[in-house]
């Protein structure tokens, strides 16, 4: 079984809706991520959580909202989703001990008219 | 957010040639610089986590080498194989746990 996972992996939406993107992960990290991917953009953090009490804005958090319900879930809310959010979205995990190395989940594509 | 830069955008590469790409990162407040490997309609996997400055990682054929005090860093793949063909990022991490990445060198190899 993946070690992180994300759903759903796919998912189109009309512009307004809100939608929530969940990402589990068995790893045991405490540190969870949420990355936007737009071609020739490489990786743009939206939001991070180092511990279940703790999260933070990345360089594009503008839009959405995130909850980090346990230390196995990070889950991404586009509370009104506009056309220009339609990007493939990463969850990642890491761990300090390997100075931050992300593990991310296969990914959601994601759609919105 | 950081300036993390990586060049070229894209390289073709002929079978059995070497080749090398860089990532330049600001060469202040470093904690770590990562390779990443991302196939297409995969996610992106860990290649090397490089911390020291002078840093030289391999894995293969593919190696890395690191200069904190200039902020650079290359990726050289000898021997390019078909299987090679992947967009390959470079992550800076910043003594606070922040990570910027670089937009990728997307490379093909030609049989």
């Amino acid at each position: 079984d993946a070690d992180v996972t994300q759903t759903p992996r796919n998912r189109i939406t009309k512009t307004g809706k809100r939608i929530m993107l969940e990402c589990s992960q068995t790893k045991g990290h405490d540190r969870m991520y949420w990355y936007r991917q737009d071609p020739g953009l490489g990786l743009q953090l939206i939001y991070y959580s180092f511990d279940v009490k703790d999260i933070n804005k990345g360089e594009i958090s503008d839009g959405y909202s995130v909850s980090r319900q346990a230390q196995a879930k990070f889950s991404l809310s586009l509370e009104s989703a506009i056309p220009n959010q339609t990007a493939l979205y990463f969850c990642a995990t890491s761990d300090s001990g390997t100075a931050e190395t992300q593990y991310f989940g296969p990914g959601t594509r994601l759609l919105v008219l | 957010i950081l300036n993390v830069e990586q060049s070229p955008q894209s390289l073709h590469v002929q079978e059995g040639d070497s080749t090398n790409f860089t990532c330049s990162f600001p060469s202040s407040n470093f904690y770590a610089l990562h390779w990443y490997r991302w196939e297409t309609a995969k996610s992106p996997e860990a290649l090397f986590v490089m911390t020291l400055n002078g840093d030289e990682k391999k894995k293969g054929r593919i190696s890395a080498t690191l200069n904190t005090k200039e902020g650079y860093s290359y990726l050289y793949i000898k021997g390019s194989q078909p299987e090679d063909s992947a967009t390959y990022l470079c992550a800076f991490v910043s003594n606070d746990y922040k990570l910027s990445f670089g937009a990728g060198t997307t490379v093909t190899v030609r049989a």
